[in-house]
C-alpha cells in the first residue's frame, strides 16, 4: 500500500520561500512508474494542480505559478519537494502530495492528507 | 488549459436517492475523465478513472459514463457516508485541471 506524507511549515512570511517534502512508503520512486505531484486546495475552494515530477527529474509545473516554482526529487530517500518562492496571502492553501499515473497526465490514485500552510506575517 | 464545468455546484438529497452530477469538458477528452470524492478536511479519494472504469475499493454504487465532452457520475442509492463534495478532472492533457465541485448535502 502505497502511502505519502507532507511535511513542511505550517505559517509562512509573505515574500518569502514556502518549502514542503513528500515522503513516499510503499514504493519506490526510483521505478519510473509514475509522476509525482502537488496539488493544492485554497480555503473553501476547489483543486489546483501545481506541477509534477519524474523519477528522472523531469519537471512540469502549471503555467500560473511556473515563475515561483521550484520541484526536486530525491529517490534515494524516496521523497519529493516543493518550493514556491514570494508568497503571499493568495498562497494559504491545503497542500497535498499525490501519485499520478505513468503518463504525464493522468488521475491521482494515492494522496497525502495534506498539509495546511498558512502565509502571514 | 482545459476548462471542466461541473453542475450542480450543490444538491440537497436523501439516503436512498439516485444521485447523477454531470461534467462538461472545455475540448474533446476522449474518456480521460476521473471522478474523486473529498469530505471536509480530507484528500480526495478516486473513485472513477477513465470515465467508467471503478476503482479499486470504489463501492459498486458508483458509476461514469461519457465520452468526448460530456460526463456523468451516478450513485445509484445514497448511502450516509457519501455526503461530500465530488470532483471531476480531466486527464488528456497537462496541466490536467478539476472540476468546481460539487457538494451532495443532507436534505
Amino acid at each position: 500500500q502505497v502511502q505519502l506524507q507532507e511535511s513542511g511549515p505550517g505559517l509562512v512570511k509573505p515574500s518569502q520561500t514556502l518549502s514542503l517534502t513528500c515522503t513516499v512508503s510503499g514504493g519506490s520512486m526510483s521505478s519510473g512508474t509514475s509522476y509525482w505531484s502537488w496539488i493544492r486546495q485554497h480555503p473553501g475552494g476547489g483543486l489546483e494542480w501545481i506541477g509534477h515530477i519524474y523519477y528522472s527529474g523531469s519537471t512540469y509545473y502549471n503555467p500560473s505559478l511556473k515563475s515561483r516554482l521550484a520541484m526536486s526529487i530525491d529517490t534515494s530517500k524516496n521523497e519529493f519537494s516543493l518550493r514556491l518562492s514570494s508568497v503571499t496571502a493568495a498562497d494559504t492553501a491545503l497542500y497535498f502530495c499525490a501519485r499520478g499515473g505513468t503518463v504525464p497526465a493522468d488521475y491521482f490514485d494515492y494522496w497525502g492528507q495534506g498539509t495546511l500552510v498558512t502565509v502571514s506575517s | 488549459d482545459i476548462q471542466m464545468t461541473q453542475s450542480p455546484s450543490s444538491l440537497s438529497v436523501s439516503v436512498g436517492d439516485r444521485v447523477t452530477i454531470t461534467c462538461r469538458a472545455g475540448q474533446i477528452i476522449s474518456n480521460y475523465l476521473a471522478w474523486y470524492q473529498q469530505k471536509p478536511g480530507k484528500a480526495p479519494k478516486l473513485l472513477i478513472y477513465d470515465s467508467s472504469r471503478l476503482q479499486s475499493g470504489a463501492p459498486s454504487r458508483f458509476s461514469g459514463s461519457g465520452s468526448g465532452t460530456d460526463f456523468t457520475l451516478i450513485i445509484s442509492s445514497l448511502q450516509p457516508e457519501d455526503f461530500a463534495t465530488y470532483y471531476c478532472q480531466q486527464s488528456y492533457s497537462v496541466p490536467p485541471t478539476f472540476g468546481q465541485g460539487t457538494k451532495v448535502e443532507i436534505k
